[in-house]
């Protein structure tokens, strides 16, 4: 089963400073990955995805990832962080071929700090 | 455009009775995933419908039950319920025949076990 890691519960970060959120996954075929962030008491809301086109993607509120596949990553960037990017931030894989289950990771809790 | 829709909002029940959750899909959707998300961590995929039936099923036990109607909606059913099924569910929406499309979350319900 496909799965995904992300490191470090809980990420604080200076309003204007780089956030980055770290996403591996385990696959040996490059998987559909995705980003989803969760605000408090709320669903699950589409950031950006990865199919199999360009290896750098580019989401909502500006973010992006890139795909790195020698690296089994996709990693999350925003420039500069503001006040509402305070939420919580998932990466998730969908293999390839029809099973259509998303495996999340357990999540990146941001704190962006005034 | 409705998105997708779950209800109730919140829900608290004793150990050892039944509950029912419920899910619209977003219009023109016609697959129904539902996830169990435990306080701290990532959703985990319960199962899935198309076409009325169960295509997919995680690791839950026989207690998880569900049913798809013909216009798409969901229904999520627990028996026998358990401290331990105290989580937000999440129900997501996508087109099957679609490989690689993204899933639309809806709120969620919250269900306290007590």
């Amino acid at each position: 089963a496909q799965s995904v890691t992300q490191l470090g519960s809980h990420v604080s970060v200076s309003e204007g400073a780089l956030v980055l959120l770290r996403c591996n996954y385990s696959s040996s075929v490059p998987p559909y990955l995705f980003w989803y962030v969760q605000y408090p008491n709320q669903g699950l809301q589409l950031l950006l995805k990865y199919t199999s086109a360009a290896t750098l993607v580019k989401g909502i509120n500006g973010f992006e990832a890139e795909f790195k596949k020698s690296e089994t990553s996709f990693h999350l960037t925003k420039p500069s962080a503001h006040m509402s990017d305070a939420a919580e931030y998932f990466c998730a894989v969908k293999p390839r071929g029809g099973n259509n289950r998303l495996a999340f990771g357990k999540g990146n809790q941001v704190v962006v700090i005034p | 455009d409705a998105g997708v829709t779950q209800s109730p909002t919140h829900l608290i029940k004793t150990r050892g009775q039944q509950v029912t959750l419920r899910c619209s899909p977003k219009s023109g959707h016609d697959t129904v995933s539902w996830y169990q998300q435990a306080l701290g961590q990532g959703p985990q995929f319960i199962f899935q419908y198309y076409e009325e039936e169960e295509r997919q099923r995680g690791n839950f036990p026989d207690r998880f039950s569900g049913h798809q109607f013909p216009n798409y909606s969901s229904e999520l059913n627990v028996n026998a319920l358990l401290l331990g099924d105290s989580a937000l569910y999440l129900c997501a929406s996508s087109l099957i025949p679609r490989e690689g499309t993204e899933a639309f979350f809806g709120q969620g319900t919250r269900l306290t076990v007590v």
